[in-house]
């Protein structure tokens, strides 16, 4: 399996802009997540999804962000307006989540860097 | 809400000295626990984690960490380490029979001196 795959590695984009980032995890997982890290804040939830449907979002920074996982294999992260104080590194993570089971790790992509100027 | 403590930004260490990396957490209910690694420019990946048992978990890369209940600990151990440890570290905590939501610590930032 190739991981968790995120897409752009690298974002450059101006204030205003709409920046949209992209996810496809792990086949078979059924639970995403979307990270931010910053040097101040560490590495932030945003959002949580379990079977598609989001369970979390109370990380979510403001209406700005949204974030949608139409299938199985797919979610976006998007910013709309983007601002300045929105540069960090977004990290998707998937998990294969199974009630009342064992815990099991979750797995990360390489992340997106969005420098917003 | 379950959250983590780790109280050392940055640890230095001089190679082939051990070293410990603290994580302190708080939940009402029990708790999966979870050391991830980072290497510059890259993703998490999972150092080892404590689901029940044992309380001296051994993970990869001569890592191991052990569970302490009483005092909500979960404090990394390296009996030796490497100039290849200089990473960052991160403590997880995840709540039991409950979701896999996975809530980080803000990280210890290793540094190996020759």
């Amino acid at each position: 399996d190739a991981g968790v795959i995120q897409s752009p590695r690298h974002e450059v984009t101006e204030m205003g802009q709409e920046v949209t980032l992209r996810c496809k995890p792990i086949s078979g997982h059924n639970s995403l997540f979307w990270y931010r890290q910053t040097m101040m804040r560490g590495l932030e939830l945003l959002i949580y999804f379990n079977n598609n449907v989001p369970i979390d979002d109370s990380g979510m920074p403001e209406d700005r962000f949204s974030a949608k996982m139409p299938n199985a294999s797919f979610s976006t992260l998007k910013i709309q307006p983007s601002e300045p104080r929105d540069s960090a590194v977004y990290f998707c993570a998937s998990s294969a989540f199974r009630a009342r089971a064992v815990a099991t790790e979750a797995f990360f992509g390489q992340g997106t860097r969005l420098t917003v100027v | 809400a379950q959250s983590v403590t780790q109280l050392d930004s940055q640890v230095p260490v001089f190679e082939e000295a051990p070293v410990e990396l603290r994580c302190n957490y708080s939940s009402s209910v029990s708790v999966y626990l979870f050391w991830y690694v980072q290497y510059p420019n890259q993703g998490l990946q999972l150092l080892l984690k404590y689901l029940s048992g044992s309380t001296l978990v051994k993970g990869i890369n001569g890592f191991e960490a052990e569970f302490n209940k009483s005092q909500t600990s979960f404090h990394l151990r390296k009996p030796s380490v490497h100039i290849s440890d200089t990473a960052e570290y991160f403590c997880a905590v995840s709540r039991m029979n409950r979701d896999d939501k996975i809530i980080f610590g803000k990280g210890t930032r290793l540094h190996i001196l020759p």
